[in-house]
C-alpha cells in the first residue's frame, strides 16, 4: 500500500510570514501533485512533480520533489489570506493510470489577516 | 467551457434507502474517476471508466456500490442500500490526457 503522510495537520498563521508542509511516504512515486481545495469545492491541481530533485515554482508557491521521489515539500512566501485552504498532495498508484491517485489527509491552512 | 459537474451537492438519507450520484464530465474527456472521503480519512479511489467501460474498479467499497457510464458521457453512482458508513463526500475526475478536474463533490450523509 503506497501511503502519503501530510504535516503539519493544521496550520494557522498570519499574513506575511512563510511557511512549509511537507508529504512522506515510503514509497517511490513516478510523480506528485498538490492540490488545493476550498470548502465545498473540489480538488484543484496546482503542481505536477516528475523528476527526483525538480523544483517548481508558482507565484509565491514553490514545490519540490525529494531526490528519491518519496517525498516532496510545498513552501509558500508571504503568506496572504487567498492562501487559505486545504492542501493535498496525490500520487499515482503504482502500475495504475496517471490519475489512480493515493491521497494524503492534506494539510488545513489558514492565514489570518 | 464548463467544468465537472456533480448532482446533488448534498444528500442525507436515512439507512437503507438508495442513493444515486451524478457526474458530468467535461465534455470529450474519455476518462471518467470517482473517489471518496471518509470523515477523518484521505481521499480514496473508486473506480475508473474510459468511455462506457470499467478500467478499474479495485477501490469499490463492496457490491452494494453500484456505478455506471452509458453511452461514455456521464456517470452514475447508486448505493443501495446505504449504511451509515456511507457518509462522505463523493467526487468525480475526469481527464483527457495530463490533466484531470474535479467536479465540487456531493456530500452523502446516511442517518
Amino acid at each position: 500500500t503506497q501511503l502519503l503522510e501530510q504535516s503539519p495537520q493544521f496550520l494557522s498563521i498570519q499574513e506575511g510570514e512563510n511557511l512549509t508542509v511537507y508529504c512522506n511516504s515510503s514509497s517511490v512515486f513516478s510523480s506528485l501533485q498538490w492540490y488545493r481545495q476550498e470548502p465545498g469545492e473540489g480538488p484543484v491541481l496546482l503542481v505536477t512533480v516528475v523528476t527526483g530533485g525538480e523544483v517548481k515554482k508558482l507565484k509565491r508557491l514553490t514545490f519540490q520533489f525529494g531526490d528519491a521521489r518519496k517525498d516532496s515539500s510545498l513552501h509558500i512566501t508571504a503568506a496572504q489570506p487567498g492562501d487559505t485552504g486545504l492542501y493535498l498532495c496525490a500520487g499515482p498508484y503504482s502500475g495504475g493510470s496517471n490519475y489512480k491517485l493515493t491521497f494524503g489527509k492534506g494539510t488545513l491552512l489558514t492565514v489570518n489577516p | 467551457e464548463a467544468g465537472v459537474t456533480q448532482f446533488p451537492s448534498h444528500s442525507v438519507i436515512e439507512k437503507g434507502q438508495t442513493v444515486t450520484l451524478r457526474c458530468d464530465p467535461i465534455s470529450g474527456h474519455d476518462n471518467l474517476y470517482w473517489y471518496r472521503r471518509v470523515m477523518g480519512k484521505e481521499i480514496k479511489f473508486l473506480l475508473h471508466f474510459v468511455k462506457e467501460s470499467k478500467q478499474d474498479e479495485s477501490g469499490m467499497p463492496n457490491n452494494r456500490f453500484l456505478a455506471e457510464r452509458t453511452g461514455g458521457t456521464y456517470s452514475t453512482l447508486k448505493v443501495q442500500p446505504a449504511e451509515l458508513e456511507d457518509s462522505g463526500v463523493y467526487f468525480c475526475a475526469s481527464s483527457q490526457d495530463a490533466l484531470a478536474f474535479f467536479g465540487q463533490g456531493t456530500r452523502l450523509t446516511v442517518v
